[in-house]
């Protein structure tokens, strides 16, 4: 059974960093491209960060610069390191996993639960 | 960026009912690259069909996608009490990935 468990959302300053965990197991983390998905409260899906099988990572331009995606295949674990938080970046935040090793083209099968992070002084 | 747009906002409806949901994108899709979601409050999405017309492994048949191009369609043919959610249609023929705004199935 495929499970995807995020941690580390919290409150933080405008300014601040933070950086996300997802815990994969039930598949072959290796083989698939993971990705970030944010959703500010009462919206909808926003896509954030791709990180394919290979080194190529993708960012959407709202986080490009600040954010910075990355992969232990040794732990199953996926990250996303944020930095320069603003109030804009208050959302939960999915880790889903991508249906090929594509970061580019791919839809997203299975999704954790979601962190949330809020970024307020 | 390929922008989708979900009609009607909101569809008030009755169990037993059929819906009918439409997303259309400002450019055509590649490969009809185009999935569905579904969001339960307080819950996760959950992956109904991918490109544009294949269901995801679990979903019942009564949810089925259509179309190609620009212009696309999700039916569920009977609603439950438990398909009253939010969905979402996504693009991934060409980055970056995006989604529509949503339509809220509603009970009536």
């Amino acid at each position: 059974e495929v499970q995807l468990l995020e941690s580390g959302g919290g409150l933080v300053q405008p300014g601040g960093s933070l950086r996300l965990s997802c815990a994969a197991s039930g598949f072959t983390f290796t083989n698939y491209a993971m990705n970030w998905v944010r959703q500010a409260p009462g919206k909808g899906l926003e896509w954030v960060s791709a990180s394919g099988t290979g080194a190529n990572t993708y960012y959407a331009d709202s986080v490009k610069g600040r954010f910075t995606i990355s992969r232990d295949s040794s732990m199953n674990i996926l990250y996303l390191q944020m930095d320069s938080l603003g109030a804009e970046d208050t959302a939960v935040y999915y880790c889903a996993k991508a249906a090929t090793s594509s970061g580019k083209y791919a839809h997203f099968d299975y999704w954790g639960q979601g962190t949330l992070v809020t970024v307020s002084s | 960026d390929i922008v989708l747009t979900q009609s009607p906002g909101t569809l008030s409806l009755s169990p037993g009912e059929r819906a009918t949901l439409s997303c259309r994108t400002s450019q055509r899709v590649t490969n009809s690259y185009l999935a569905w979601y579904q969001q339960r409050p307080g819950q996760a999405p959950r992956l109904l069909i991918y490109d544009a017309s294949n269901r995801a492994t679990g979903i019942p048949d009564r949810f089925s996608g259509s179309g190609s191009g620009t212009d696309f369609t999700l039916t569920i043919s009977r609603l439950k009490p438990e398909d009253f959610a939010v969905y979402y249609c996504q693009h991934y023929g060409s980055p970056p990935t995006t989604f529509g705004q949503g339509t809220k199935v509603e009970i009536k």
